[in-house]
């Protein structure tokens, strides 16, 4: 079965520059988190979603962060406009979620984005 | 108080020990817990999950001590293969299916 589907693997842009990072969580799971990890600050959680609907996104840095998720088999992370500091790896991972019953937690993470904001 | 603490390392240990990491956390209504992996320059991985008292898998075993709010990764015989980062992580307080994750204990194991 495909894991978590990232891309692209590799992003170098200039400061200023729109950035699109893709995400397609496993099928079937109905969580779908996005995560960015630099040196200095470990692992953060920017937003997740419930049923394509964003449910946290307290983790975003600011206004240039905007992620969505228009079907139960995609999302975007987008930084516009993008700066230095925003150079990380930018995580996207996915679990399945029940109110109805047991929850497990798993989250399964895809290979990430490499983001270089020169 | 961070939610999830974890000793950094590194741990350099040879071929063959056995060594132990600590995991300290400050959500008593934690239920499950869980341990993931991360080789340098790729995505963290699931290693355990730990439901109740702990759980066992070939060289690896994890623990959890709900009383002094710890769980701990026991890798017994290691490998080369074993040298990276593991974390700890846990459910968010109040935080619905959000994980917390520790910044992570980096083992080397060594010829």
């Amino acid at each position: 079965d495909a894991g978590v589907i990232q891309s692209p693997r590799h992003e170098v842009t200039e400061m200023g520059q729109e950035v699109t990072l893709r995400c397609k969580p496993i099928s079937g799971h109905n969580s779908l988190f996005w995560y960015r990890q630099t040196m200095m600050r470990g692992l953060e959680l920017l937003i997740y979603f419930n049923n394509n609907v964003p449910i946290d996104d307290s983790g975003m840095p600011e206004d240039r962060f905007s992620a969505k998720m228009p079907n139960a088999s995609f999302s975007t992370l987008k930084i516009q406009p993008s700066e230095p500091r925003d150079s990380a790896v930018y995580f996207c991972a996915s679990s399945f979620h029940s109110l109805a019953g047991p929850t497990t937690y798993e989250q399964y993470f895809g290979p990430g984005t490499r983001l270089t904001v020169t | 108080r961070k939610e999830v603490e974890q000793d950094p390392g590194p741990f350099n240990v040879p071929e063959g020990a056995t060594v132990a990491f600590n995991c300290t956390y400050s959500n008593s209504a934690s239920q499950s817990f869980f341990w993931y992996r991360q080789d340098c320059r790729k995505e963290p991985k699931l290693l355990m999950s730990v439901y109740s008292s702990g759980n066992e898998d070939g060289r690896f075993t994890a623990q959890l001590n709900r009383a002094s709010q710890y769980i701990s990764l026991l890798i017994r015989d290691s490998k080369l293969s074993d040298s990276a980062t593991y974390l700890c992580v846990a459910p968010l307080r109040g935080g619905g299916n959000k994980l917390t994750f520790g910044t992570g204990t980096q083992l080397k194991v060594e010829l």
